[in-house]
């Protein structure tokens, strides 16, 4: 069993939609959550960074964890076109999920 | 501020030659990371340096790969010889200190044939 699970996708919403991106993990000691979008042809870049179990919200992203279950989510509200990348999870910041490809239909 | 520099950004080799990487990482950071990114796959973490300290390389395979970073601020990293399996994006980052909020690089896209 793989530490960080993550549906690969492919994703694709008409613009303004809710976007849920999902993973799954079965490594109870992690307490760090990492989201990271990818653009193609360009390194990752963290967007959001939460500590144990919560929600976190930084304009239109909301990051949740639940630790019991072992899941955690990332929404995008009112989605846009340039929303449209490889989004990346990671635990305990060297535990990568395989990402979800995103594209977001204007 | 200038962000983390690669290079070169594309490579192709033949199977059994060496190749290197050269990334140069944000100013003043002391961590610097080097991944490997197969495609369709997360980033995989190759080794950690802390100054010119390696703080984990256990992933690193060490028959083909090697890493340094001399002085503390750039560094390389090269496989002697490449296989086909080494194509990938290697991907270079740093951060102010051994933190979760890590800066990357463009990366390197190697392919082996």
């Amino acid at each position: 069993q793989k530490e960080v699970e993550q549906d690969p996708g492919p994703l694709s919403v008409p613009e303004g939609a809710i976007v849920s991106l999902n993973c799954t993990y079965s490594n109870s000691a992690f307490q760090y959550f990492m989201w990271y979008r990818q653009y193609s042809r360009k390194g990752p870049e963290l967007l959001m960074y939460t500590y144990s179990s919560g929600n976190k919200e930084d304009g239109r992203f909301t990051a949740q964890v639940d630790k019991s279950s072992k899941y955690i989510s990332l929404f995008i509200r009112d989605s846009q076109p340039s929303d449209s990348a490889t989004y990346l999870c990671a635990m305990n910041q060297f535990y990568f999920g395989t990402g979800t490809s995103l594209t977001v239909i204007p | 501020e200038a962000g983390v520099a690669q290079s070169p950004r594309y490579k192709i080799i033949e199977k059994r030659q060496s190749v290197a990487f050269w990334c140069n990482p944000i100013s003043g950071h002391a961590t610097l990371y080097w991944y490997q990114q197969i495609l369709g796959q997360g980033p995989k973490l190759l080794i950690q340096f802390q100054n010119n300290g390696v703080v984990d390389d256990s992933q690193l395979p060490k028959d083909r790969f090697s890493a340094e970073r001399l002085k503390g601020v750039d560094s390389t990293l090269k496989i002697q010889p490449a296989k086909l399996e080494d194509s990938a994006v290697y991907l270079c980052a740093s951060s102010p200190g051994p933190s979760y909020e890590q800066y990357f690089g463009p990366g390197t896209r190697l392919t082996v044939t």
